[in-house]
């Protein structure tokens, strides 16, 4: 079974700059997630998708960052314009989760490094 | 809000011998799934492995184990006969029922194995 993939492996923009990171989840995988990973952190949270609705984005910073799901498979995470703080690892993960029942695993991609200077 | 708390930013254990690596959470809910996840330098996360909170049994994977204590909110990961390849960072995860299927992470344990 194929992994959630993630595109690009390594980003380096000046600040100020726009980015995106791409996403392809598990076939058939309905939930989405963006987490952010800064350097010695656990990640966090950014956006949750299910299907391709939003289901939670209140640690998004709005500003500046947007996520979109078209037709409920891939997805992308934009950044504009980026700021040094946004430095980070971005992971995406994917998950099944049966109606009516909990998530219990999360299927993850091997993230995007970005560095903004 | 859910927290979950990782006190021990760095340890390291001798190849083949035991070590624990600590957890704990706050949470007002009793419905919840506790993980332990793996991330190597490749920086993928993989499930090392999950306990339901409903069951008192700690569960166990090969060389993986946890001791789940319910009461306490203490979530620890046992690996005996480490390895080499069990060098990674680990990170301790909550999922409950109220959060819409939302993960909560701890800031991480950095393990290193010495040959």
């Amino acid at each position: 079974e194929a992994g959630v993939a993630q595109s690009p492996r390594y980003k380096i923009i000046e600040k100020r700059q726009s980015v995106a990171f791409w996403c392809n989840p598990i076939s058939g995988h309905a939930t989405l997630y963006w987490y952010q990973q800064i350097l010695g952190q656990g990640p966090k949270l950014l956006i949750q998708f299910q299907n391709n609705g939003v289901v939670d984005d209140s640690q998004l910073p709005k500003d500046r960052f947007s996520a979109e799901r078209l037709k409920g498979v891939d997805s992308t995470l934009k950044i504009q314009p980026a700021k040094l703080e946004d430095s980070a690892v971005y992971l995406c993960a994917s998950s099944l989760i049966p109606p009516g029942r909990m998530n219990t695993e999360a299927f993850f991609g091997q993230g995007t490094r970005l560095t903004v200077v | 809000a859910q927290t979950v708390t990782q006190s021990q930013p760095e340890m390291s254990v001798q190849e083949a011998e035991t070590v624990t690596l600590s957890c704990t959470y706050d949470t007002s809910e009793s419905d919840y799934y506790l993980f332990w996840y793996k991330q190597p330098p490749s920086r993928q996360m993989i499930l090392v492995i999950r306990q339901e909170a409903y069951k008192q049994q700690n569960a166990t994977e090969n060389r993986f184990s946890v001791n789940f204590q319910k009461a306490a909110k203490s979530f620890s990961l046992k690996i005996s006969d480490s390895q080499l390849g069990d060098a990674a960072m680990y990170f301790c995860a909550y999922i409950g029922a109220r959060a819409r299927n939302q993960f909560y992470f701890g800031t991480g344990t950095s393990l290193t194995v010495i040959p």
